[in-house]
């Protein structure tokens, strides 16, 4: 079955380090790809996405390459800042996307940015 | 795009007293809702979809429904709450041309 397997937590790092959050997934075909990001209180955002691989998802300074020979899309920063501080996870939704794909979620890495 | 609301932000309920928990979509029509509980510390589980008005599908058997009156309404309700149904709630959607999920901003709920 189709599943998301990120690092577990928490992960705590000092301000300006490089950030690295592995995930890998198992499903069959070519998925599409997602980092969401909860702040602590709130719901969960969008961060980036990959529809097909060696797609390079890219917002706010984070990347994540679709790696189709790894089955990975590992989320990376190259200079974190206290207010990265937040929950990370990792989803997909299966081959042939329709609306009434329902996504998969990893269990979340936490993330904490020491100043 | 598309806006979810979700309220109450938080909400203190007693054992046995009813839950209702409201999710409303603007910005699209006919899309997928889904319910989703965040324990402590702990992932997503997803507890209801709907694709339709009056359509449910639960994925995990438990204390609580859900119920779709209208095309952007979802609700989450119980007749009698249990302790382990503190959580946090996320409603989510899924319009008809839009790759990932957008969520609210979630109920903590707390039954004491």
């Amino acid at each position: 079955g189709n599943s998301v397997t990120q690092m577990e937590g928490p992960v705590t790092l000092s301000e300006e380090a490089f950030l690295t959050i592995n995930c890998t997934y198992t499903a069959t075909g070519y998925p599409s790809l997602f980092w969401y990001v909860q702040y602590p209180g709130e719901g969960l955002q969008l961060l980036l996405k990959a529809t097909k691989a060696d797609d390079k998802g890219s917002n706010k300074g984070f990347e994540a390459t679709y790696r189709k020979e790894t089955t990975s899309f590992h989320l990376e920063k190259g200079s974190v800042q206290v207010s990265d501080s937040a929950v990370y996870f990792c989803a997909l939704i299966p081959t042939g996307y329709s609306s009434a794909s329902k996504i998969i979620f990893g269990s979340g890495t936490r993330l904490s940015i020491r100043p | 795009s598309q806006t979810i609301h979700q309220w109450p932000a938080t909400l203190v309920q007693p054992v046995g007293s009813p839950l209702s928990l409201e999710c409303t979509v603007e910005g699209t029509s006919n899309p997928n809702l889904y319910w989703y509980r965040q324990a402590a510390g702990r992932g997503l589980q997803l507890l209801f979809y709907s694709v339709g008005i009056g359509q449910i599908s639960s994925e995990v058997p438990q204390n609580l429904s859900a119920s779709r009156p209208q095309d952007r309404q979802f609700i989450l309700s119980s007749k009698k709450l249990l302790l382990s149904d503190s959580g946090f709630y996320l409603c989510a959607c899924v319009g008809a041309h839009n790759y990932g999920y957008t969520f609210g901003s979630g109920t903590r709920l707390t039954v004491v």
